[in-house]
This record gives structure tokens, sequence and C-alpha cells, in this order.
């Protein structure tokens, strides 16, 4: 079966706009995670749902971030009014169930350029 | 807050050499640890998950060790190959967070040359 698939794979955009960023998780995959890679560090945490619910969404550096899922599969990163520091490599992770021993499993990630 | 530390950054090795990467974590209050490879442009590859009641996985040629009390854990390469460059990055779940949230170091940049 597919894995996670994100879209764009690369997305360049000027400061001040608005991204939406988009993550399709392997089918019956129940938990979905955001997570964001700068150069040179590990992926940092940005949100988590359950579902259609946001469980966690406590990554989340501001408000100029939200994310849905509205039918528990599909999920969108929008983020608004975009900053040069919000230059990073956006993945996007799915579990089966969210458990304590789940793997999750990593799409191929989307690189955003504010310039 | 969880921090996840990896040591050496960087490692350059000719093939066929035996290595170790290791990861450290200041709050031995976890679920489990998980090893993932990461290639050039791509997502994460999940090699090797342990669960904190486990001391070692292994898969292939591939071995990490877990040692909660002391916040360590030690993924062992036996024979690499050209094939094996990539990031390696080390990853745990606490228990003082959400079952989702990963904390991740910054990876180990491996270079096997021929």
């Amino acid at each position: 079966g597919a894995g996670v698939s994100q879209t764009p794979s690369n997305k360049v955009t000027e400061k001040g706009k608005y991204v939406e960023l988009r993550c399709d998780p392997i089918s019956g995959h129940t938990a979905l995670y955001w997570y964001r890679q700068s150069l040179g560090q590990g992926p940092e945490f940005l949100i988590y749902f359950q579902g259609t619910g946001a469980a966690d969404d406590s990554g989340l550096p501001n408000d100029r971030f939200f994310a849905v899922r509205p039918e528990g599969s599909v999920s969108t990163l929008k983020i608004q009014r975009t900053e040069r520091g919000d230059s990073a490599v956006y993945l996007c992770a799915s579990s089966f169930s969210g458990s304590v021993t789940d793997t999750q499993y990593f799409g191929p990630g989307t690189r955003l350029t504010v310039l | 807050k969880q921090e996840v530390t990896q040591i050496p950054a960087a490692l350059s090795v000719p093939e066929g050499e035996n290595l170790v990467l290791n990861c450290s974590f200041t709050d031995s209050a976890i679920y489990n640890l998980q090893w993932f490879r990461q290639d050039p442009g791509k997502g994460l590859t999940s090699l090797l998950l342990i669960q904190s009641s486990q001391r070692e996985q292994t898969s292939g040629r591939l071995n990490a060790s877990l040692d909660k009390s002391s916040g360590r854990s030690t993924l062992y390469i036996a024979a690499s190959q050209p094939g094996d460059s990539a990031t390696y990055l080390c990853a745990v779940k606490s228990r003082g967070s959400t079952l989702g949230r990963l904390y991740f170091g910054r990876g180990t940049q491996l270079t096997v040359w021929p």
C-alpha cells in the first residue's frame, strides 16, 4: 500500500503570504502528526491528531499556525503571514492508533522557503 | 522537558567497519526509544523501536540497546556499507507527554566510503 504522501514537495513563498501544506496519511491510520525540521536540527513536534480532533497542539509556535483534519484522514497545515523563520521542512507522519507501541510512518516532507 | 542528544554529529568511515552511534536523553521516564534513518530529500524510515521494558532490539546488521536508568541508547552497525550513508536520528516517547509526541536528537550524519 501507499505510504504517507505530502504535497507540494517544495513551496517557495514571499514573506507575509499564506500557505497550505497537505498530508495524506496511510489508509486506516487514525493518528496523524506534524513536525518541523530546520536545517541541521532534528524534527520538532507541532501537533498530533487522533481522528478529527487535535489531541496535542502544544508544539505550534504561535497563532499563525493552524492545522485541520476534518474527516479524520487528510490533514492541512496552514501558516498565515509567513516569516523567513518559518523556512523548514515540514514532515507529516501517521500511525495506526496512536498507542504507546505505535510506529510513526513519515512522509517525504514539504520544503518551505520564505523569501 | 525531554532533551535528546546525539554524538557524534558526523562520522566518516571506510566500508566494512563496525560502528556505534550514541544517543542520550535527560528524562528516563519513557515509553520507548526509536532509531530512524533519513536520506536526503526523503522522509524518515524507522529502523528499530525499543520498548522501555526491553534492553535491545536487532534487525539484520543493526543492533540497538537501551539503558533507561542512565538515559542512553546505542545503535551498533556491523560491517558498514556505502548504502548505510545517511543521517541517523534517535527519538524518545516520554511518559510526561501525550502519546503522540516524539522528541528527536539532531542526528548523526554517517558517510561510509568504499
